[in-house]
């Protein structure tokens, strides 16, 4: 079964330092893997989407995120925080039920902190 | 366009009661999910709808029901409350799915507290 681990629950930065949140995934074959940000009390909205083209994708808000097969990874980063990144981010795994219907596998979560 | 849209916003119930959580897209899309997330983890499906007239289960559906009348519309009802289901409940909606990934699109949440 497609699974994502993400290896921080919390990660605090310096506005204008580099971010990096990390998601470990598990797959049996070619996943669709996503990055979604939550802001608090507001619902989830897709950051970005790798789909077995590029294995780097660029995504909204200037965050990228690199598929390394050899690592399992799908690691989100971004080169200077800002304030407004302050959220919580989703690692998302695509998984094939049984019935054929597609579904989301979601990671627990982490929580950006952006200090000044 | 609102996109999907989701009400009431926060509800409190009795344990025993019942309500309706209602969700509304406005993309003409085909699939729609009920999620629930609970604090610290990440979401869960409860059931989907890949068209008007057709649900089914997904990892956590004890407690709940659904319909999907119109393509519109994907009412998650609670029968009988527990508070197990307290709980932030997203829907969510995409044209499609398949390979590509397609992009499921969030409404803002219903926040339930069972007491």
């Amino acid at each position: 079964a497609q699974s994502v681990t993400q290896l921080d629950s919390h990660v605090s930065v310096s506005e204008g330092t580099p971010v990096l949140l990390r998601c470990n995934y598990s797959s049996s074959y070619s996943p669709s893997l996503f990055w979604y940000v939550q802001h608090p009390n507001k619902g989830l909205q897709l950051l970005l989407k790798y789909t077995s083209a590029a294995t780097l994708v660029k995504g909204i808000n200037g965050f990228e995120a690199e598929f390394k097969k050899s690592e399992t990874s799908f690691h989100l980063t971004k080169p200077s925080a800002h304030m407004s990144d302050a959220a919580e981010y989703f690692c998302v795994v695509s998984t094939i039920m049984n019935t054929g219907f597609q579904k989301l596998v979601f990671g627990t979560g982490t929580r950006l902190l952006v200090s000044p | 366009n609102a996109g999907v849209t989701q009400t009431p916003k926060f509800r409190i119930l009795k344990i025993g009661q019942s309500m309706t959580l209602q969700c509304t897209q406005d993309m003409n899309h085909n699939y729609m999910y009920w999620y629930r997330q609970d604090p610290g983890m990440g979401l869960k499906l409860i059931y989907y709808s890949v068209g008007a007239g057709i649900t089914d289960k997904g990892e956590v559906p004890n407690g709940y029901n659904v319909s999907r009348s119109t393509t519109e519309d994907f009412p998650l009802r609670l029968e009988l409350a527990a508070p197990s289901q307290t709980s932030v409940y997203f829907c969510a909606s995409s044209y499609g799915q398949g390979r590509a990934g397609d992009e499921q699109f969030f409404g803002p949440g219903t926040r339930l507290t069972v007491l």
